[in-house]
């Protein structure tokens, strides 16, 4: 079983749909990343949490440590959204954790 | 302001040769680190460097790969004898500290394709 599981793998959805991509570890965490990769390969950096909610416009991530689960949910979603998205988990070593990564497609 | 860099961002080799890569972090970033993303794969960590020295290099897949950070800037990954399993983007990312509590800014990664 990998440390950091992502569900789904795979999202198809439509315009201005609410979409939700879920990450469960089972390590001990400095810190949770949401990372966004797109078509062309750039990785950016979504969000750094290690507890509660944080939000950036369309994009909310939400971590409950004592479930060791994360959240990111895109309200109203667009086009331009679609992109792998990526959880990662920093643990007490300085590396990060990857999981798998959710493929997220938006049709116009 | 200028944010990671890497170089070349894509080569190509012959399989047996050595290659070095190179990463440029954003001014005043105390961590580094090199990942790899093989195609169709998810990221894997390979070193982690704090300062110029790297307290964590048991991502390294062999002897073959190693990696050096001089004056707590530009880092270096060298293959040695490259292999086609070594074809991978291998990207670059900086942070102010590193724990895995930091944020980490990615460079465009270089594209390694080993014929």
């Amino acid at each position: 079983k990998n440390e950091v599981e992502q569900s789904p793998q795979n999202l198809t959805a439509q315009e201005g749909e609410f979409i939700t991509i879920n990450c469960s570890y089972s390590v001990g965490i400095s810190a949770l990343h949401w990372l966004q990769q797109h078509p062309g390969g750039g990785i950016v950096s979504l969000f750094m949490l290690s507890s509660g909610k944080k939000k950036h416009g369309r994009l909310i991530a939400t971590i409950n440590i004592q479930e060791k689960h994360s959240s990111l949910h895109i309200t109203a979603s667009h086009p331009r959204d679609s992109a792998v998205y990526i959880c990662a988990v920093g643990t007490s070593g300085s590396r990060l954790t990857f999981g798998e990564g959710t493929q997220l497609t938006v049709n116009p | 302001g200028a944010g990671v860099s890497q170089s070349p961002s894509n080569k190509v080799t012959e399989k047996g040769k050595d290659v070095e890569l190179r990463c440029d972090p954003i001014s005043g970033h105390t961590a580094l680190y090199w990942y790899r993303q093989s195609l169709g794969q998810g990221l894997e960590f390979l070193i982690y460097f704090q300062g110029n020295s790297a307290p964590d290099k048991s991502g390294l897949p062999s002897d073959r790969f190693s990696a050096e950070r001089t004056g707590g800037s530009v880092s270096t990954l060298t293959i040695q004898r490259t292999q086609q399993e070594d074809s991978a983007v291998y990207l670059c990312a900086s942070s102010l500290g590193g724990q895995g509590a930091y944020e980490q800014y990615f460079g465009p990664g270089t594209r390694l394709t080993v014929t």
